[in-house]
């Protein structure tokens, strides 16, 4: 079974820009969530999607969106591009919204801002 | 809100046994996660404790006490491809789940 695959995998973008990043959660898993990871912040939860309606939102801006679609895949956007976004955006998918369903984490988008 | 406490570092012997403890502040939670993280790598799940005591699975255990606000995991018999982060994790509603600071491991010869 292929894990969670997430594309692309490295960025740069200029301040003021917008960035689309998506996420295929791993056939059959229908809760996907979305982190990022920086080393002063380390993981923070960004939002979590189940069957296409936002179920949970971490504490980020309005910048930060995201959709699920009807076949589970996910795609996070951010707005107005800053230098602190710069980060490891981590998608991460799971069988269900069960506290003891582990998150199964893709690789990572690393996103640069310049 | 929510909070958990790591140390930023550990170190230990190939072949030894090896402790990363979790302190945390919570109104509420519905259990505690453990994660591994290799340096360029995804995270990747290692256990979860629902319930107080200890959980075990083949090298990993964990261990977690309510009362105490405390959970730990014990790895044993460390090889060096151990050498990695681990980080705890509350889990609140479920799929959100917040993290610890991350301990970072390096196994020795």
């Amino acid at each position: 079974k292929a894990g969670v695959t997430q594309t692309p995998r490295y960025l740069i973008k200029t301040r003021g820009q917008q960035v689309t990043l998506s996420c295929s959660p791993i056939s059959g898993h229908r809760s996907v969530s979305w982190y990022q990871q920086t080393p002063g912040q380390g993981l923070q939860f960004l939002f979590e999607y189940f069957s296409e309606t936002q179920r949970n939102k971490g504490n980020f801006p309005g910048r930060f969106s995201g959709r699920q679609f009807s076949n589970s895949r996910s795609e996070m956007n951010v707005s107005t591009l800053e230098l602190g976004d710069s980060a490891l955006y981590l998608c991460a998918s799971s069988l269900d919204r069960r506290g003891n369903s582990p998150l199964h984490f893709g690789n990572g988008t690393r996103l640069t801002v310049t | 809100g929510q909070s958990l406490e790591q140390p930023s570092e550990v170190t230990a012997v190939e072949g030894a046994i090896v402790q990363i403890n979790c302190t945390y502040q919570t109104s509420g939670f519905y259990g505690l996660s453990w994660y591994q993280q290799h340096d360029g790598g995804a995270p990747t799940f290692l256990s979860y404790n629902a319930l107080d005591g200890l959980e075990e699975t083949g090298r990993f255990s964990s261990f977690l006490s309510r009362s105490d606000s405390y959970g730990y995991l014990l790895l044993q018999e460390l090889q060096m491809k151990d050498s990695a982060s681990y980080f705890c994790a509350l889990t609140g509603t479920a799929s959100k789940l917040t993290f610890g600071t991350g301990t970072r491991l390096q196994v020795t010869l």
